[in-house]
């Protein structure tokens, strides 16, 4: 079974909108880490923004915040104001237990119109 | 802002070759990775190396790859004799479970190298 499951291949978003990329997840563990990473054209992996599993608040980096919602395994990243430069890939990860292992999604490409 | 660095960014060979690819982590991490992006697919865990040993790695990481610490700074992965399909991204990453970012133990990402086997 999928670890990680990212549903949508692609998405577009108009600039200055909002925009929600949907991850959803599969562990057993009751410890565990949620991270959104982008990747731009140029290929480097960016860190953005994480949720723990005993986090009672969603989590929330500037423009960045994820609706964590538990008990669907979910951990989906809204974007708020998309800017030009927000076009990327766009990378959920789960960590499980207190290891350090990362395993990613498919990811979704995001493309924000002007 | 501290970064991890891989070189080269770019490597052609030919099939059957040996390659290394370097990476320089960030000075005071401790935990040192390797993972994998062939072209349009997600990435993948190859093995993380704390202590200077092997901590986990995955099936893909067999007897073809091997990693090494040679030195302070750098972590190297080693493919012995490259296959078409070891074509792909290879990205460098490390961290410290000790310096926590946004709550985290992050792992900071290189830039990746791209590998193109022949």
């Amino acid at each position: 079974a999928q670890k990680i499951t990212q549903t949508q291949p692609g998405m577009f978003v108009q600039e200055k909108e909002a925009v929600t990329l949907d991850c959803t997840y599969d562990t057993s563990d009751q410890s565990y880490g949620l991270f959104w990473y982008k990747q731009p054209s140029s290929g480097e992996m960016i860190f953005l923004i994480y949720q723990g599993s005993y986090d009672e608040q969603n989590a929330t980096e500037g423009r960045y915040s994820l609706n964590f919602q538990k008990a669907r395994k979910s951990a989906n990243l809204v974007i708020s104001a998309s800017q030009l430069g927000d076009s990327a890939m766009y990378f959920c990860a789960m960590r499980e237990g207190y290891g350090n292992k990362l395993v990613f999604g498919a990811g979704t490409i995001l493309r924000v119109k002007s | 802002e501290p970064e991890v660095t891989q070189t080269p960014s770019h490597q052609v060979t030919q099939m059957g070759q040996e390659v290394i690819l370097r990476c320089v982590p960030i000075s005071n991490h401790l935990y040192f990775y390797w993972y994998r992006q062939i072209l349009g697919q997600k990435v993948e865990f190859l093995v993380s190396f704390y202590n200077n040993e092997i901590s986990e790695k995955s099936e893909i990481f067999d007897d073809q790859f091997s990693v090494e610490r040679p030195d302070g700074s750098n972590f190297t992965l080693k493919i012995r004799s490259t296959k078409l399909e070891d074509s792909a991204m290879y990205f460098c990453a490390s961290s410290d479970p000790g310096i926590l970012v946004s709550g985290a133990n992050v792992l900071t990402f290189g830039a990746g190298s791209r590998l193109t086997v022949l």
